[in-house]
């Protein structure tokens, strides 16, 4: 699986859009990009995935280059409660069915 | 309803000891998984189990032993436990054959202490 660089900590005032940017040079034709997030003392949750468009769902929209090579996970309205470490994978689909979660970034939402 | 859960969510024990954690998942799903993140917020994967079928074996010592009586359950056993086993022990499902789906749900954690 392609290796993913993320800032280690970004900062974000409450009611703004949070826009958090991976880096996946390495990223071969069928690895999809996965977003999860862990807010504090919980399990990891799933926000997000896609191949090359564009996707939107009720929680985020995350935005890939053309050349796929990185990506960016966008929270329209940040809340305080989305203050949490998001992790940006990539993986292929139907491969060896695990996920390797990287350092992740660490968002802080401020009120 | 929780959808994954585990217990206990805290587990406290000396060297040596021998431990299990229980999870359950009431979402219906084929594939479980256990994860361990260690002190510095490491995320691994440790096993996978597809209806009761063990796919996924991350050359985990084999101290730990997985055990799926159903696909609702994946339990983890831990013998003669160690200093370096003290970590928080994920339990998650997913809900499409031999864990190809992209969506893992996960348990809140089990955070094992070892003294």
């Amino acid at each position: 699986d392609a290796k993913t660089t993320q800032p280690t900590s970004m900062d974000c005032a409450e009611g703004r859009a949070a826009n958090l940017p991976c880096n996946h040079s390495t990223i071969s034709g069928n690895e999809y990009v996965y977003w999860y997030r862990q807010i504090h003392s919980q399990g990891p949750q799933y926000i997000i995935h896609g191949l090359k468009n564009n996707e939107t769902n009720e929680m985020a929209s995350l935005i890939i280059t053309e050349d796929r090579k990185s990506s960016t996970l966008i929270l329209p309205h940040a809340t305080l409660r989305d203050t949490a470490v998001y992790y940006c994978i990539v993986r292929a689909r139907g491969s060896n069915y695990k996920l390797t979660f990287g350092k992740g970034t660490l968002l802080t939402v401020n009120p | 309803d929780t959808a994954v859960s585990q217990t206990p969510k805290y587990l406290v024990t000396q060297m040596g000891n021998d431990k299990s954690i229980k999870c359950e998942q009431n979402l219906g799903h084929d594939t479980m998984y256990w994860y361990k993140q260690d002190s510095k917020k490491f995320l691994k994967i440790m096993f996978s189990y597809n209806n009761k079928e063990l796919i996924i074996n991350e050359t985990v010592p084999n101290r730990f032993s997985p055990k799926s009586p159903d696909k609702a359950h994946l339990n983890l056993h831990i013998n003669s436990l160690e200093l370096g086993d003290s970590a928080v022990y994920f339990c998650a499902s997913s809900p499409s054959d031999r864990g190809r789906s992209e969506k893992l749900f996960f348990g809140s954690g089990t955070q094992l202490s070892v003294l």
